[in-house]
């Protein structure tokens, strides 16, 4: 039982370019997240899907867009990187809104 | 302004000995409060989830209270080792129409020998 997979784990990226994060959960959950981490603070919501075919804004959309595949995949679109966006981004998934979250292993990006 | 607390923000103990992490929440009206472990370059996994009726849960050596009446947590590590070395992460969430989580800034453990 893999859980929550996020690939990639490390990525370094120029200012301006694109890339998609990948996350792909096998446990039948309905929501899923993406969360981005910075030293000092707590995890701060980008987007979440709380069920297949919808998505919502979290507290730190801006400069990012996501896609809830189907019910297994959740992905996240960085169009034009910047460095304010050198983070771990984290992927979670649980059972519904507001359940207990199972996390990915974290994506870590730098933007230069 | 909903929010969620953590302190200290850092503590080293010695190996064996039991430690109190706490938590201070304002997020309203209260659904569930979890914590979570994190270890160094790894995703936080849960250790307990509380609800409102709920004020003591265990997971082994670990063992979480919550007072819903105070809005404080605490998370009690007994006979700690090595491993305990992590940080450790309050959520809080809303029990609102919408979706409100909060996460606390952590509290960073140092275990040693």
């Amino acid at each position: 039982n893999a859980g929550v997979t996020q690939t990639p784990k490390f990525q370094v990226l120029k200012t301006g370019q694109s890339m998609t994060l990948q996350c792909a959960q096998d446990m039948n959950h309905n929501s899923m997240y993406w969360y981005r981490q910075d030293p000092g603070m707590g995890l701060r919501l980008i987007y979440y899907s709380a069920s297949e075919g919808t998505t919502d804004k979290g507290e730190v959309p801006n400069g990012y867009n996501v896609s809830r595949l189907n019910k297994r995949e959740f992905s996240l679109r960085l169009e034009s990187a910047a460095p304010s966006q050198t983070s771990v981004y984290f992927c979670a998934s649980s059972e519904r809104l507001l359940g207990g979250y199972t996390f990915g292993s974290g994506t870590r990006l730098t933007v230069v | 302004k909903n929010q969620v607390e953590q302190s200290p923000q850092s503590l080293i103990i010695l190996e064996g000995k039991n430690c109190t992490l706490q938590c201070n929440y304002t997020v309203s009206p209260f659904s569930n409060l979890r914590w979570y472990k994190q270890d160094t370059g790894r995703g936080p996994v849960s250790l307990t989830i509380m609800t409102f009726s709920e004020n003591t849960k265990s997971n082994g050596r670990y063992t979480a209270t919550l007072d819903a009446d105070t809005k404080q947590s605490s998370l009690h590590i007994t006979a700690s080792q090595l491993s305990d070395s992590a940080s450790y992460i309050c959520v809080v969430s809303a029990g609102t129409g919408g979706f409100k989580t909060i996460f606390g800034a952590g509290t960073r453990l140092f275990v040693k020998a």
